[in-house]
């Protein structure tokens, strides 16, 4: 079994600074992992996914996250928030071979002031 | 463009009503998803079909039924077997082989 926690439902960050979502899994074989992006009553967008390799993934919109085996996390980063960047944030995981199945986090509302 | 729509983007559902919630993929991938999502629970799947006139059960399908006579398409028929419908609905898809799945903007679904 596989299971995804992100820390925090709601993350609040100034525009500038720093964004950190956080997320941990579990999973009893090697991981795939991913990061979704939500934008109220929209689809989800991918932003970035680990399969296997390097462990510094980068993904679109100058977001990037690292995968940590032992930790067992994932955490998503931005160096510098943007208005745009309001949105909610999940975290993916699923096995390999031939399981299709995605298990999702609870997902992270990240607003970003001014 | 290649993508995934859903028609249509809100729907009413009266008591006792099934109501058919469309997907179609030009993306000619083989695997299609659809998932329930409730506001602070994330997505939860479904049905899921990975080629044509098979398809599999999810986590929660009861109350739902799926098709997959064409590839491209997989509609989903919310009966009135599922008391509580009122979610946002989303469709995926997949390349056969490939993990990462890509999201259709999704349908609501409002009880009257």
């Amino acid at each position: 079994a596989q299971s995804v926690t992100q820390l925090g439902s709601h993350v609040s960050v100034s525009e500038g600074a720093l964004v950190l979502l956080r997320c941990n899994y579990s999973s009893s074989v090697p991981p795939y992992l991913f990061w979704y992006v939500q934008y109220p009553n929209q689809g989800l967008q991918l932003l970035l996914k680990y399969t296997t390799g390097a462990t510094l993934v980068k993904g679109i919109n100058g977001f990037e996250a690292e995968f940590k085996k032992s930790e067992t996390s994932f955490h998503l980063t931005k160096p510098s928030a943007h208005m745009s960047d309001a949105a909610e944030y999940f975290c993916v995981v699923t096995r390999g071979g031939s399981n299709y199945k995605l298990t999702f986090g609870k997902g992270t509302l990240l607003t970003v002031n001014p | 463009d290649g993508g995934i729509t859903q028609s249509p983007k809100y729907l009413f559902r009266k008591e006792g009503q099934n109501v058919t919630l469309s997907c179609e993929q030009n993306l000619n991938h083989d695997a299609m998803y659809w998932y329930r999502q409730d506001p602070g629970q994330g997505l939860r799947l479904i049905y899921y079909s990975q080629i044509v006139n098979d398809f599999q059960k999810g986590d929660i399908a009861e109350g739902y039924s799926v098709s997959r006579e064409k590839k491209e398409s997989f509609p989903l028929t919310v009966t009135s077997a599922q008391k509580n419908p009122t979610a946002f609905y989303l469709c995926a898809s997949s390349m056969e082989g490939l993990k990462t799945q890509y999201f259709g903007p999704g349908t609501r679904l409002l009880v009257l």
